[in-house]
Formats: C-alpha cells, structure tokens, sequence
C-alpha cells in the first residue's frame, strides 16, 4: 500500500530536549516536505526536499532541522524544543514536478501531535 | 505574493443545503489548485484538482481565473462531509512543485 508514515503519533517532551520525528515513504518520491498545522494558521511549510541531499527552507524554518540521506526517509529534528514548537505535524512527498499534472498529488502521513512543556 | 484565501473558520449547514466553500488565491504564474479534506483524526487526503475537472463525493470546484476564486460546491451535503477542508496552490514547476495552503474552513454538517 502506497503511504507515508511518520514516528510517532504522539509525543510530550520538555523544553530543551532534543528530538526527532521520522517520515518514511515507499513511493520512490523525490518530493518530500514537513508541514505545521496551528489552529488559525493551516498549514504551513517547514523545510522541503527536492531529491537525496537537496533540502531547502519553507516558511517557518526556525528552530527545525531536516536531512535527507536516502530518498525513502525525511526525519525532522528538533535541537531545542521550545513551547512556541507545540503543534500537529505533517510530513508529504509527492512526484517530482514537471512530470505531468496527474502525478502531482501530495500524499501525507498520519501527523504527529507534538507537546513541548 | 502567492496566496491562498479561505474567508470561513467555519460553516454549519444542515443535512441536505447546498454547501459552498470559498477560496481565492493570488499568483502571478499558471496556477495549480487542490482541495484537500481532513476527517476527524485521519490524514489530509486529496478530494479534487481543478485541472482534471472531475466531481468527487458530489463536489466539484471550478476555476476562475478572472476572479482568482476555487470554490468548492456540493449541491446537497451529507453527515460524512463534516471535516477540515483546505484550500491548496501548487506553484509551477520552476518553483519547485510547493504547495500553498490556506487557512482552513471546518465544514460542520448538522442531522
């Protein structure tokens, strides 16, 4: 089954300590990127990945890091969670663009509802 | 700047009106437009892309160029069409495929 899935579902940490939600795809994706969801506000771009090793600034950039060493995996991390980081998180991929309107679509992962006390 | 307007946090129907939700974006290229749902503790998923003018679920969303506008319609809702719906803009291929959320609309559908 085609999917994205991200790790873990749920997670309250303290501020300050670091960590890392992982997104795995399984469609040979170039495109993958993270998404923060605050009520009001949608969602907005973290970071994003245009293939392996090519990884580039969203919207809200600050306070998030990203990697992209193999194509399947785009892991989020967090240096130094901070309360302003409490939020739903998103991570897609979708097909590289300019390879036809039909293979666009953004396929999304369950989301991961993070705390930071 | 490229946009993406959704002017309703949210809109109650009863089972059986017409629902229209509203978006307006603003871009200067060859827009690509989405909508996407998201049901009660479930992923976003896509509903419909203007470009293959297809009707899912009974919606449909036409493009208007002239008043920059993607509003998505469904001429009588169902219980099961109670979600988030979010508005979307893919910026052309030399902006590298990023998609443009709006705010969201809650479309609440009462029995």
């Amino acid at each position: 089954e085609a999917q994205v899935t991200q790790n873990p579902r749920y997670l309250i940490t303290v501020t300050g300590k670091k960590l890392t939600v992982t997104c795995s795809q399984n469609m040979n994706h170039e495109y993958m990127s993270w998404y923060r969801q605050d009520p009001g506000l949608g969602l907005r771009q973290i970071y994003y990945s245009m293939n392996v090793e090519v990884t580039d600034k969203g919207d809200v950039p600050e306070g998030y890091k990203v990697s992209r060493k193999e194509k399947r995996n785009f892991p989020l991390i967090l240096e130094s969670p901070s309360p302003n980081q409490t939020s739903l998180y998103f991570c897609a991929s979708s097909r590289k663009p300019g390879q036809g309107f039909m293979n666009t679509e953004a396929f999304f992962g369950q989301g991961t509802r993070l705390t930071v006390v | 700047a490229q946009r993406v307007t959704q002017p309703e946090k949210l809109l109650s129907v009863f089972k059986g009106a017409p629902v229209e939700l509203k978006c307006n974006y603003s871009y200067s290229g060859s827009p690509e437009l989405f909508w996407y749902v998201q049901y009660s503790r479930q992923r976003l998923q896509l509903l419909l892309r203007h470009i293959s003018r297809e009707s899912i679920k009974g919606f449909t969303a036409d493009l208007n160029k002239g008043e920059t506008s993607f509003h998505l319609k469904k001429p009588f809702a169902q219980e099961e069409d109670s979600a988030m719906y979010y508005c979307a803009l893919k910026l052309g291929s030399g902006n590298t495929g990023k998609l443009i959320f709006g705010q969201g609309t809650t479309l609440q559908v009462k029995p």
